[in-house]
C-alpha cells in the first residue's frame, strides 16, 4: 500500500543554518504530497503542498518540490529561526484533488537554537 | 473563523473505562475526519464522515471504537471500553470538501493506565 518515510529525528540545529528534512513515499496512484507542522501546544498546520511532478510548494521560507523520478518530497529552508522549532510531518493524500485519507510519515522534531 | 476544537485536552483514564472525545469541525465544512498518532508511531486515519454519513470507517481499529456525527455538525469518539493499547492522541480535522486543506484541532492527549 501507499507509504511515507520520513528521517527520524530529533533534529538540533543553530540559528540561520539550512534545513533539510528528507521524505520519500510509495504510492500506486497520482498523490498528492504535504508538510505539516505541529507547534508546542497547537493542531497540525498545513505548511506547504504540491499537486503533480515537479511542482514545487512554498510557505514561510520553506520549500518542497515534488519529485516523481525520486518519489521524494525534501523539506527545505536557507535559515532556521528559533521559532521553527515544531514537528513536520510529511503527508500524501493517494489521488490527487480528493484529500479523504491522508497517510503519514513518523515525523520530525526539529530543535533551533539560538 | 473559528478553527477546529476539541475536548478534552487531555484525558486520563483505567483500562476498561469508557471515554468519549469530542470535535466540533470549522461551521460549514461537512467532511470530519479522525486520526490517531500512538507513540513511536505515524499518525494514522481512523475515519471521515461527510455531514452526518460514515463515508469511509476503514481505519477503526475495533468495534471498541464508536464515531458519530449526529445532525452533522460536532461528532465524539468513544472508546468503550478502553484498553492500554489506545492510548495516543486522536487528532480531528475538517474540510469544506475533499478537495480542500483539512483543518487539524490541537488534538485529545488520552492516556490508559
Amino acid at each position: 500500500g501507499d507509504s511515507v518515510t520520513q528521517m527520524e529525528g530529533p533534529v538540533t540545529l543553530s540559528e540561520e543554518a539550512f534545513l533539510t528534512i528528507n521524505c520519500t513515499y510509495t504510492a500506486t496512484g497520482y498523490p498528492s504530497l504535504f508538510w505539516y507542522v505541529q507547534y508546542p501546544g497547537e493542531g497540525l498546520q498545513l505548511l506547504l503542498k504540491a499537486t503533480k511532478a515537479d511542482d514545487k510548494g512554498s510557505n514561510k521560507g520553506f520549500e518542497a518540490t515534488y519529485r516523481k523520478e525520486t518519489t521524494s518530497f525534501h523539506l527545505e529552508k536557507g535559515s532556521v529561526q528559533v521559532s521553527d522549532s515544531a514537528v513536520y510531518f510529511c503527508a500524501l493524500s493517494p489521488n490527487a484533488g480528493n484529500n479523504r485519507k491522508l497517510i503519514w510519515g513518523l515525523g520530525t522534531s526539529l530543535a533551533v537554537n539560538p | 473563523e473559528a478553527g477546529v476544537t476539541q475536548f478534552p485536552s487531555h484525558s486520563v483514564i483505567e483500562k476498561g473505562q469508557t471515554v468519549t472525545l469530542r470535535c466540533d469541525p470549522i461551521s460549514g465544512h461537512d467532511n470530519l475526519y479522525w486520526y490517531r498518532r500512538v507513540m513511536g508511531k505515524e499518525i494514522k486515519f481512523l475515519l471521515h464522515f461527510v455531514k452526518e454519513s460514515k463515508q469511509d470507517e476503514s481505519g477503526m481499529p475495533n468495534n471498541r471504537f464508536l464515531a458519530e456525527r449526529t445532525g452533522g455538525t460536532y461528532s465524539t469518539l468513544k472508546v468503550q471500553p478502553a484498553e492500554l493499547e489506545d492510548s495516543g492522541v486522536y487528532f480531528c480535522a475538517s474540510s469544506r470538501s475533499v478537495a480542500q486543506e483539512q483543518f487539524f484541532g490541537p488534538g485529545t492527549r488520552l492516556t490508559v493506565l
